[in-house]
């Protein structure tokens, strides 16, 4: 089957940085997209990787290694607005294109 | 931000009744999504279409139908509410199938009691 396992929940201080990890366990993965909710708004998205590698959105970070089956955002400079639910999610190509979500990490961003 | 609106934002309704949500888009992508979201699961998808009167089930498809008579619409029916189907209810929008980027409306919140 399809997997992903991401934490539940991270906290953190403002103006550190942390590091959301997610591996996954998927066949014919394709890429990696990660996506940042606020409590009763919608998943906006943040970035995607399709190789192996970082990269860089402003604060934002995302790194892939398919080798590894891991990927992670990584958020600088915190703020408090960051507090919200980040999800991984997998675009896997199984004769045709699918997109499956993580369960969701709770940040939690501390003054 | 991307055109795409939901209706109603929150209902509730009884056991045993048919609800309909509606999506609606204005950007005229070719993939339309319906998902549910609940603790601990994340988003999970019912149906998707990938163009009009044609849809496919997701994973958690059971006791939803759709419809898309129009680009722009995109219409989740659940026929005969239970309460497991509380959910908040989401629809998003591709313009390629699985989706590397995907913009989402605001969302649903339905109450079965």
């Amino acid at each position: 089957g399809q997997s992903l396992e991401q934490p539940s929940e991270v906290t953190a201080v403002e103006g550190a940085i942390v590091q959301i990890n997610c591996t996954y366990q998927t066949s014919g993965f394709y890429g990696l997209s990660w996506y940042q909710q606020h409590d009763g708004g919608a998943p906006t998205f943040l970035s995607y990787n399709g190789l192996d590698g970082l990269e860089e959105t402003g604060r934002f970070s995302s790194f892939l290694s398919r080798s590894d089956s891991y990927g992670y955002l990584l958020l600088q400079e915190l703020q408090m607005k960051d507090s919200a639910s980040y999800f991984c999610a997998v675009m896997v190509d199984t004769g045709g294109f699918k997109t499956i979500f993580g369960a969701g990490t709770r940040l939690f961003v501390k003054a | 931000d991307a055109g795409i609106t939901q209706s109603p934002r929150h209902k509730v309704t009884e056991t045993g009744t048919p609800v309909t949500l509606r999506c609606h888009q204005t950007e005229n992508h070719r993939y339309m999504y319906w998902y549910r979201q609940d603790p601990g699961h994340g988003l999970r998808l019912i149906h998707y279409s990938y163009g009009v009167k044609d849809t496919d089930k997701g994973e958690v498809s059971d006791g939803y139908s759709v419809s898309r008579s129009k680009t722009e619409d995109f219409l989740l029916t659940l026929e005969s509410a239970t309460s497991s189907q509380t959910s908040v209810y989401f629809c998003a929008i591709s313009e390629s199938e699985g989706f590397t980027e995907a913009f989402f409306g605001q969302g649903t919140r339905l109450t079965v009691v």
